[in-house]
């Protein structure tokens, strides 16, 4: 079983909807736990870190079950820049700031 | 600016030559990583550096080795054992007790 498994997409929405991605992680001690962005060509870029409350930035939500070792981003009013990857990452619950990644969601939003 | 730099942005290499890939930081952060992307596939950790003269083999560090002499450097060597190294590589690096990494632009190793 993969550490951190996604949804490979791709999602093609339109402008304005709303997307759901989800993410799995099989290592129970993970204490972080985050989503980045990445662009076409381009590195990861920090999007969120995901906390047990769960946590909010602007068109942003992200919900972490640790229960279930689950983790999601919810994207509301979707924008045309959306389009991207997004990244499920959890550390490794040893070596500090060794993490797991998974291979990504495709995002693309069309207008 | 702080920040991650990578150098170079893309490179070729024959078959059996070692190479060399830049990674340079001035954000004072003690680990760096390498990681190694392939098209669809997840990030995969080649070698890591907690502090300056130390450093640990990640998942996948056959064929590669590092050195870690200065606190804001951390170059990856891609030998001649490495049997795929066509790839983007990607630095990155941490702050204290902060688990979020943060990333250079990355290098597009083409191996012809």
């Amino acid at each position: 079983r993969k550490e951190v498994e996604q949804d490979p997409g791709p999602f093609n929405v339109p402008e304005g909807a709303t997307v759901a991605f989800n993410c799995t992680y099989s290592n129970s001690a993970s204490q972080s736990f985050f989503w980045y962005r990445q662009d076409c060509r381009k590195e990861p870029k920090l999007l969120m870190s995901v906390y047990s409350s769960g946590n909010e930035d602007g068109r942003f939500t992200a919900q972490l079950n640790r229960a279930s070792q689950y983790i999601s981003l919810l994207i509301r009013d979707s924008k045309l820049s959306d389009s991207a990857t997004y990244l499920c990452v959890v550390d490794r619950g040893s070596t500090l700031g060794r993490l797991y990644f998974g291979r990504g969601t495709q995002l693309t939003v069309w207008p | 600016d702080g920040g991650i730099t990578q150098s170079p942005k893309y490179l070729f290499r024959k078959e059996g030559q070692n190479v060399t890939l830049s990674c340079e930081q001035n954000l004072n952060h003690d680990a760096m990583y390498w990681y190694r992307q392939d098209p669809g596939q997840g990030l995969r950790l080649i070698y890591y550096s907690q502090i300056v003269n130390d450093f640990q083999k990640g998942d996948i560090a056959e064929g590669y080795s590092v050195s870690r002499e200065k606190k804001e450097s951390f170059p990856l060597t891609v030998t001649s054992a490495q049997k795929n190294p066509t790839a983007f590589y990607l630095c990155a690096s941490i702050a204290g007790e902060a688990d979020t990494q943060y990333f250079g632009p990355g290098t597009r190793l083409t191996v012809l």
